[in-house]
C-alpha cells in the first residue's frame, strides 16, 4: 500500500542549530502538507507544496518538495525551544485521502 | 470564529461496545475527515466526507462508519469496539479536498 516515511524519527538538537526532517512517499503526490503537532496537541496546519521542485519560506522554516513530487524536507534554522514537538508530512496520493507521515519528533535542549 | 469542535473530549468503554463521536467544522467548510492517531504515530486516515457524501474511505474495517449532515457536522460511530480501537480520534475540517485541514483537539477513547 501507499506510504509515507518520515527520518529521522527522533532529534535532540542544542538551542540555535538548525533541524531537518525528511519525507518520502512510495507513490508520486499531487500535493503534499506539513504540520506540526506539539505534546498532548493536535496537528496543525504549517504549508502546502504543489508543484515539482517547489520551495517555501516561512520565517525560519524553508519547505522543499522534490522534483519527482516523492519527497520533501523541511529545515528549521537556529531552532528555538518553541520548535518543540512533532512534524508530520502529509501527502496527497490523488485520491481523496491524505496520507500522514510517521513524523519527527523534535527536542530543543536550552 | 470558532474552530473545529469535537464531543466528548474523553470516553472510556468496555469491548463490545459502540461509539459515537462527533465534529462541527470550521463555519463555511463543506469538507469533514476523520482520522485514528494511537500514541507515537501519526494520524491514520479512516473517512473524509464532502457535501455529505463519502468520499474517501481509508483502511479501517465495516465497524468504522460516518455521516455527515446539511449543516456539514458529522459523527463517526465504532461498532464492536476491541482494545486496538484506543486511540485518539481526530476531525479535520477543510474548505475541499487538497486544502489546508484544519484539527480540532480530537476524543480520546478508551477501551477496557
Amino acid at each position: 500500500g501507499q506510504q509515507v516515511m518520515q527520518i529521522p524519527q527522533y532529534q535532540h538538537v542544542q538551542e540555535g542549530e538548525d533541524f531537518t526532517t525528511y519525507c518520502n512517499s512510495s507513490t508520486t503526490l499531487s500535493n503534499i502538507q506539513w504540520y506540526k503537532q506539539r505534546p498532548g496537541g493536535h496537528p496543525v496546519f504549517l504549508i502546502q507544496l504543489v508543484k515539482s521542485g517547489e520551495v517555501k519560506k516561512q520565517k525560519r522554516l524553508t519547505f522543499q518538495f522534490g522534483e519527482a513530487k516523492k519527497n520533501s524536507s523541511l529545515h528549521i534554522t537556529a531552532t528555538q525551544t518553541t520548535d518543540v514537538g512533532t512534524y508530520f508530512c502529509a501527502g496527497h496520493p490523488g485520491t481523496y485521502k491524505y496520507i500522514f507521515g510517521t513524523g519527527t519528533r523534535l527536542k530543543v535542549l536550552a | 470564529d470558532a474552530g473545529v469542535t469535537q464531543s466528548p473530549t474523553h470516553l472510556i468503554k468496555t469491548r463490545g461496545q459502540h461509539v459515537t463521536l462527533r465534529c462541527s467544522p470550521i463555519s463555511g467548510h463543506k469538507s469533514v475527515s476523520w482520522y485514528q492517531q494511537v500514541l507515537g504515530q501519526g494520524p491514520q486516515f479512516i473517512f473524509q466526507y464532502y457535501e455529505k457524501e463519502e468520499r474517501g474511505r481509508g483502511n479501517f474495517p465495516d465497524r468504522f462508519s460516518a455521516r455527515q449532515f446539511p449543516n456539514y457536522s458529522s459523527e463517526l460511530n465504532v461498532n464492536a469496539l476491541l482494545l486496538g480501537d484506543s486511540a485518539l480520534y481526530l476531525c479535520a475540517s477543510s474548505s475541499g479536498d487538497r486544502q489546508p485541514q484544519h484539527f480540532g483537539d480530537g476524543t480520546r477513547l478508551s477501551i477496557l
